[in-house]
């Protein structure tokens, strides 16, 4: 089956530094992916939808200068949470979509963000 | 109105019990359903899909789906401790479509 492997799982790091995510399709080709916040007990609210060679688009309310999401190739999209804060703290999931499939959203085992 | 409402629970339960675990929505151009779980810390994992009315069966699970009531459901036969995890319901316009999510019902089976 379709495999989608994210990094790092969990990661702490200083207010102020920057933290990059990377989400990768291990045996597919993802024409998009998309990333996720999840707060606890909510569910997951998307943050941008990627294309490959074409700049993210964003959900209303989401600094795309804060969170930059570079999708370089089929198989990799990564996000960047910039001068990260405590606020940003939280669990990222990235997902990756054949197209077309009902079966083709495959989820990244997600990263858990600390920002202390 | 929130276009998808789910019972966030917990919804606690004895092993071998019956689940049943629901999901309302409000935009009628939802066409595609999907039920995922999630355990603690980790990704989505998809359990099923449908997308007509009526009901689809994989093993111990069932998804049923009635659009006119816009009202779809995920039924677990003989519950298991390791089915204990959050399941979140999600529906589309189409493939190609960005997914909108249920909040997610935790589930506890109990041996």
């Amino acid at each position: 089956g379709a495999v989608v492997s994210q990094h790092p799982s969990r990661v702490i790091c200083k207010s102020g530094t920057s933290v990059k995510i990377e989400c990768r399709s291990l045996d597919f080709q993802a024409t998009t992916m998309f990333w996720y916040r999840q707060f606890p007990k909510q569910s997951l609210m998307l943050m941008a939808t990627s294309n490959e060679g074409s700049k993210a688009t964003y959900e209303q309310g989401v600094e795309k200068d804060k969170f930059l999401i570079n999708h370089a190739s089929l198989t990799l999209s990564t996000l960047t949470v910039t001068s990260a804060h405590p606020e940003d703290s939280s669990f990222y999931i990235c997902s990756a979509s054949r197209g077309g499939e009902m079966d083709g959203y495959t989820f990244g085992s997600g990263t858990r963000l600390t920002v202390v | 109105q929130k276009e998808v409402e789910q019972d966030p629970g917990p919804l606690s339960v004895p092993e071998g019990a019956i689940v049943s675990l629901n999901c309302t929505y409000s935009n009628s151009a939802f066409q595609y359903f999907m039920w995922y779980r999630q355990y603690s810390r980790k990704g989505p994992e998809l359990l099923m899909y449908t997308y007509s009315s009526g009901n689809k069966e994989d093993g111990r699970f069932t998804a049923q789906v009635d659009k006119s009531s816009k009202y779809i459901s995920l039924f677990i036969r003989d519950s298991q401790p390791s089915d204990s995890a959050t399941y979140l319901c999600a529906m589309t316009l189409s493939g190609y479509s960005t997914l909108t999510f249920g909040k997610g019902t935790m589930l506890l089976v109990s041996p």
